[in-house]
């Protein structure tokens, strides 16, 4: 079965902060993919990342990085610089490929973290 | 490039109604899914298409629920009667394959009274 558990349900920060949204993840599958989601007030859920588990690299694109760490099932979002228009809920995810790689399509989310971002 | 487009945005409904939503997915994906997301909750899914077969509707409770994606584009998920706990946001999103990252529309939010 495949879980992802967000355990920050609120953070809030001052603009400028740096912030980090944590995401663990279980899974039995060898091969699948991980996600960041975001949903603004406005309520549709924005791509922002897929990363596939055997790639272990970290990345950076603009203010946003993520750090993907087998070894402790992690998959951390981190917002540099943080600014009120980033105030959303992050949702990680988590898809699990199945036996030779039949299963994709399933999308598993976490609960959500709500990120509040004060001027 | 239009994004997958989702209506009607809102529904009130009293309960034992019928009630439909309808989306229209990002041309050229393949691959269609209807999520139901309760309040401060994530996404879970309900059905996937793949073209016009239904691969995984595990999740749908198939005594109220249906739904169809008739000629592989568009599809309608509906709900009959509908209860009280059936009040939630409905997302529908599309893929090109199963694997690739799933792009989500407005969803519909629902109320049962």
């Amino acid at each position: 079965a495949q879980k992802v558990t967000q355990a920050q349900t609120e953070i809030s920060v001052v603009e400028k902060e740096d912030v980090t949204l944590d995401c663990v993840y279980e899974t039995r599958d060898t091969t699948y993919y991980l996600f960041w989601y975001k949903q603004p007030p406005s309520g549709e859920l924005v791509f922002l990342i897929r990363r596939n588990s055997f790639d272990e690299q970290n990345e950076i694109s603009g203010r946003y990085s993520w750090n993907f760490q087998k070894s402790t099932s992690s998959f951390n979002f981190t917002i540099t610089a943080s600014q009120v228009v980033d105030s959303a809920v992050y949702f990680c995810a988590l898809m699990g490929a199945g036996a030779g790689g039949t299963s994709y399509g399933k999308l598993t989310f976490g609960q959500g973290t709500i990120l509040t971002v004060h001027p | 490039e239009a994004g997958v487009v989702q209506s009607p945005r809102y529904k009130i409904i009293e309960k034992k109604q019928p009630v439909a939503f309808w989306c229209n997915p990002i041309s050229g994906h393949n691959t269609l899914y209807w999520y139901l997301q309760n309040l401060g909750q994530g996404p879970e899914l309900l059905i996937r298409y793949e073209n016009e077969e239904a691969v995984d509707d595990s999740q749908l409770p198939k005594d109220r629920f249906s739904a169809e994606r008739l000629k592989g584009v568009d599809s309608t998920l509906k709900i009959q009667p509908a209860e009280l706990g059936d009040s939630a946001v409905y997302l529908c999103a599309s893929s090109v394959r199963g694997r690739d990252e799933q792009f989500f529309g407005p969803g519909t939010r629902l109320t049962v009274l």
